[in-house]
């Protein structure tokens, strides 16, 4: 298994520019997560998926955007890039009750 | 919502020593307590768990305990080694259908001495 891939590794946005950023899992994990980890920082959640077809607002949802189409994927959607936005994005999955797996992360610059 | 609290944000210990980092949570109803490590760079990666129903967990050089009456957990590392040496997190949540969020602590930046 592959676990939870997240594309792309780095990328830097110019302010106003959009983007979505990928995460896929091959566990059948029902439970899915987008978290943000601002320098020297916790994580914080964005947003989480309890299975296909639903999602829920985190701790920071404002200026993204989420869809679950399928068990494996739960891209995140950045619209209009603020430099607030720069930080390290984490993909995870979890089945319910147990041990949520990350992803290797996105690292975000928005200038 | 549910709040976590952990100290120390920065903790150096000799190699060999033992650490110990705390955290406190609000929310009386979370029940799971997991620990992540995450190095440089890297990934946060689970180290060890317990739920509400037990008062500590062993693995190896690794152990946590749970105060549910005081809210606080703690993670012990005995033996320290340099490879010790990364960010730890704690975390709650309620492990119930349809509410599986983690509350994330601040996170400390633990530094093995040779």
């Amino acid at each position: 298994n592959a676990g939870v891939t997240q594309t792309p590794k780095f990328r830097i946005l110019k302010i106003g520019q959009s983007m979505t950023l990928q995460c896929t899992q091959d566990m059948n994990h029902n439970y899915m997560y987008w978290y943000r980890q601002d320098p020297g920082m916790g994580l914080k959640l964005i947003y989480y998926s309890v299975g296909a077809g639903i999602t829920d607002k985190g701790e920071v949802p404002n200026g993204y955007n989420v869809s679950r189409s399928t068990t494996e994927d739960f891209p995140l959607r950045l619209e209009l890039a603020a430099p607030s936005q720069t930080s390290v994005y984490f993909c995870a999955s979890s089945q319910i009750s147990y041990e949520q797996y990350f992803g290797p992360g996105t690292r975000l610059t928005v200038t | 919502g549910e709040n976590v609290e952990q100290h120390p944000s920065t903790l150096s210990v000799q190699e060999g020593d033992s650490a110990v980092i705390k955290c406190t949570y609000s929310d009386s109803a979370s029940n799971y307590f997991p620990w992540y490590k995450q190095e440089l760079g890297k990934r946060p990666q689970l180290i060890i768990d317990i739920r509400s129903n037990v008062g500590e967990k062993k693995d190896q050089r690794i152990a946590v305990t749970l105060n549910k009456t005081a809210k606080h957990f703690s993670l012990h590392i005995t033996e320290t080694q340099p490879e010790d040496s990364a960010v730890y997190f704690c975390a709650a949540s309620q492990t119930n259908f349809g509410n599986e969020k983690l509350t994330f602590g601040t996170g400390t930046r633990l530094t093995i001495i040779p």
